[in-house]
């Protein structure tokens, strides 16, 4: 099977940097995205790592280190609508659908 | 607007009751997927589903089952409900399997 351990909460202030971490362990693995939910919104997708190395996307970055099963979303400049639930999902095995962890809660204090 | 597009947002109805949810989705996306979230925010697969294959997850009952007329749809019906069918169900679709997934803005089913 599948499973993904990221933390449950992280808080932060404004302006600052914050690291998101995940590690996984699953067999035949394709890639690792993460997502953002806002509370009573829809999860909205952020970045994806199909190879080892870092994604950036303007203030979010991503990096994925396939050797150690690790990954982990990077976020600058933190902003309060950061404010939000992030999860990263592990596409493997045959089925490719992504398995989702169980979110880290982000809260970014003024 | 392009987008995943799912109703009733909101659904309230009495145990036993069968009931359906919608799901459109105009990003013209090969394969479309309905997940569960609980409580505790917890994301469950329970289909995928594209015009070649509908793939279910094992743990989901028989009761739940995916109609899909045509590519752009899938509905969720959902037979004789029970009380711990009470979640968050969100649609999905995405053109490649494993990444960029757009959601539908989910629908809040509550049994009582």
């Amino acid at each position: 099977g599948q499973s993904l351990e990221q933390p449950s909460e992280v808080t932060a202030v404004e302006g600052a940097i914050v690291q998101i971490n995940c590690t996984y362990q699953t067999s035949g693995f394709y890639g690792l995205s993460w997502y953002q939910q806002h509370d009573g919104g829809a999860p909205t997708f952020l970045s994806y790592n199909g190879l080892d190395g870092l994604e950036e996307t303007g203030r979010f970055s991503s990096f994925l280190s396939r050797s150690d099963s690790y990954g982990y979303l990077l976020l600058q400049e933190l902003q309060m609508k950061d404010s939000a639930s992030y999860f990263c999902a592990v596409a493997s095995g045959g089925s490719y659908i992504p398995t989702f962890g169980r979110g880290t809660s982000l809260i970014v204090h003024p | 607007d392009t987008a995943v597009s799912q109703t009733p947002k909101y659904l309230v109805t009495q145990m036993g009751n069968d009931k359906s949810i919608k799901c459109e989705q105009n990003l013209g996306h090969d394969t479309m997927y309905w997940y569960k979230q609980d409580s505790k925010k917890f994301l469950k697969i329970m289909f995928s589903y594209n015009n070649k294959e509908l793939i279910i997850n094992e743990t989901v009952p028989n009761r739940f089952s995916p109609k899909s007329p045509d590519k752009a749809h899938l509905n969720l019906h959902i037979n004789s409900l029970e009380l711990g069918d009470s979640a968050v169900y969100f649609c999905a679709s995405s053109q490649e399997y494993n990444y960029g997934y757009t959601f539908g803005s989910g629908t809040r089913l509550t049994v009582v």
